[in-house]
């Protein structure tokens, strides 16, 4: 139990395009979502936490207008990275929680976007 | 949310010894997790181990917690080939906070 998925896995898209990225947890419901980037060889780093029904929650420097977090169910969260450039291009991992006393989380296999 | 700092950065090993890495953090937790995350793939939950717990199993896995010092420490017993990858803590602090997750213990297991 507990999968997460992402599509798509990867993607390749032309500067100044909008691409948009999903993760669903499959077997359970998630109360809470998490959008992450990590660059080679480095940590995630945590960009939005984003609860169903509700506006997501920027971290600092993470611009909101341009990286649109959607949850509209418990099981759907959307990215989408708006007006994409060459800079943007990094492997973006979601994860989800069932919430309660324990926030263990479920990770999505990740999406390798790359901004030509 | 706080950030645990994984220690060593990079740890290489031969198929079948086992291997230890740590984890420091800095305030209070609820529990803490640590996670695999193989070359290019999202993270694997490994375990979880509250804070009234000191010691906890998982197959070839065996995490301690030491909140007086505000450590943890992860081994896995006979390595494989399969065990190479990166291993991140992360401290949880409780009431469905985020996660912040360190650069983590890149793990080489060699045959």
């Amino acid at each position: 139990g507990a999968v997460v998925s992402q599509h798509p896995s990867r993607v390749i898209c032309k500067s100044g395009t909008s691409v948009k990225i999903e993760c669903r947890s499959l077997d359970f419901q998630a109360t809470t979502m998490f959008w992450y980037r990590q660059f080679p060889k480095q940590s995630l780093m945590l960009m939005a936490t984003s609860n169903e029904g509700s506006k997501a929650t920027y971290e600092q420097g993470v611009e909101k207008d341009k990286f649109l977090i959607n949850h509209a169910s418990l099981t759907l969260s959307t990215l989408t990275v708006t007006s994409a450039h060459p800079e943007d291009s990094s492997f973006y991992i979601c994860s989800a929680s069932r919430g309660g006393a324990y926030n263990e989380q479920f990770f999505g296999p990740g999406t390798r976007l790359t901004v030509l | 949310s706080q950030q645990g700092e994984e220690d060593p950065q990079a740890l290489s090993i031969q198929e079948g010894e086992n291997a230890t890495m740590n984890c420091s953090y800095k305030t209070s937790i609820n529990n803490l997790q640590w996670y695999r995350q193989n070359s290019g793939r999202g993270l694997v939950h490994l375990i979880l181990i509250r804070s009234n717990e000191r010691e906890k199993h998982s197959g070839r896995l065996r995490v301690t917690l030491d909140t007086s010092k505000k450590s943890s420490s992860l081994l896995i017993t006979a390595s494989r080939a399969a065990d190479t990858a990166s291993y991140f803590c992360a401290p949880d602090t409780g009431g469905g906070n985020k996660l912040t997750f360190g650069t983590g213990t890149q793990l080489k297991v060699e045959l």
